[in-house]
């Protein structure tokens, strides 16, 4: 399978504790993106890669929010001292930087802080 | 600023009827504009695209949207609903300027009755 994967699909956590999600992209992608999801709401968008360089970052992401994208290939998405409120799913996408800008998605990390 | 916005978080229809969900965007530029459908617990999969070539764009599953530019709509229809359309759709336009991400309209959860 050539597709976007994520690892792990779930995890619970207690308040207070870091996680760490990864993402790897399909192997010829050099942009990737993380979005987080809410129950019933769209995907919003957190940040980007092309390469290793990391681009953009919304204003969601807090500064207990950490993604890398070390040799241009995998991601990792780290929150710290987690909340409540950072239960969600998070996503990750990847694409070409040229072309007609189709985001290819993974299935996603569901995290649930209790 | 580039937006999106679904009209209908919840539409039901039956088995063989026309399903018709809407979406509006606002842009700056020409857009690029998408539709991705949701199945529990599962990422997102690329139906449809609209590129600036043809208005009608036909995508996978018998999906098809219309580009309208005077009336900034994007809907997506499809001529007789089936059971497995049961899923949330996502209208999204791409901000290209911007690192090509997609920015998501709240979704619309479609419901398809027997």
């Amino acid at each position: 399978d050539t597709g976007v994967s994520q690892d792990p699909r779930h995890k619970i956590t207690k308040r207070g504790q870091n996680v760490t999600f990864r993402c790897d992209p399909i192997s010829e992608h050099n942009r990737l993106y993380w979005y987080r999801q809410t129950l019933g709401q769209g995907p919003e968008f957190l940040t980007y890669f092309q390469n290793e360089a990391q681009l953009e970052k919304s204003r969601l992401l807090s500064d207990r929010f950490s993604a890398e994208r070390p040799k241009g290939s995998f991601s990792t998405l780290e929150i710290q001292r987690t909340e409540q409120g950072d239960s969600a799913m998070y996503l990750c996408a990847s694409s070409l930087a040229v072309g007609l800008g189709e985001l290819f998605f993974g299935e996603g990390s569901r995290l649930t802080v209790l | 600023a580039q937006s999106v916005t679904q009209l209908g978080s919840h539409v039901s229809v039956s088995e063989g009827a026309l399903v018709l969900l809407r979406c509006n965007y606002s842009s700056s530029v020409p857009p690029y504009l998408f539709w991705y459908v949701q199945y529990p617990n599962q990422g997102l999969q690329l139906l449809l695209k609209y590129t600036s070539a043809a208005t009608l764009v036909k995508g996978i599953n018998g999906f098809e949207a219309e580009f309208k530019k005077s009336e900034t709509s994007f809907h997506l229809t499809k001529p007789s609903a089936h059971m497995s359309d049961a899923a949330e759709y996502f209208c999204a336009v791409s901000d290209y300027n911007q690192g090509g991400k997609l920015i998501f309209g709240q979704g619309t959860e479609l419901s398809v009755k027997p």
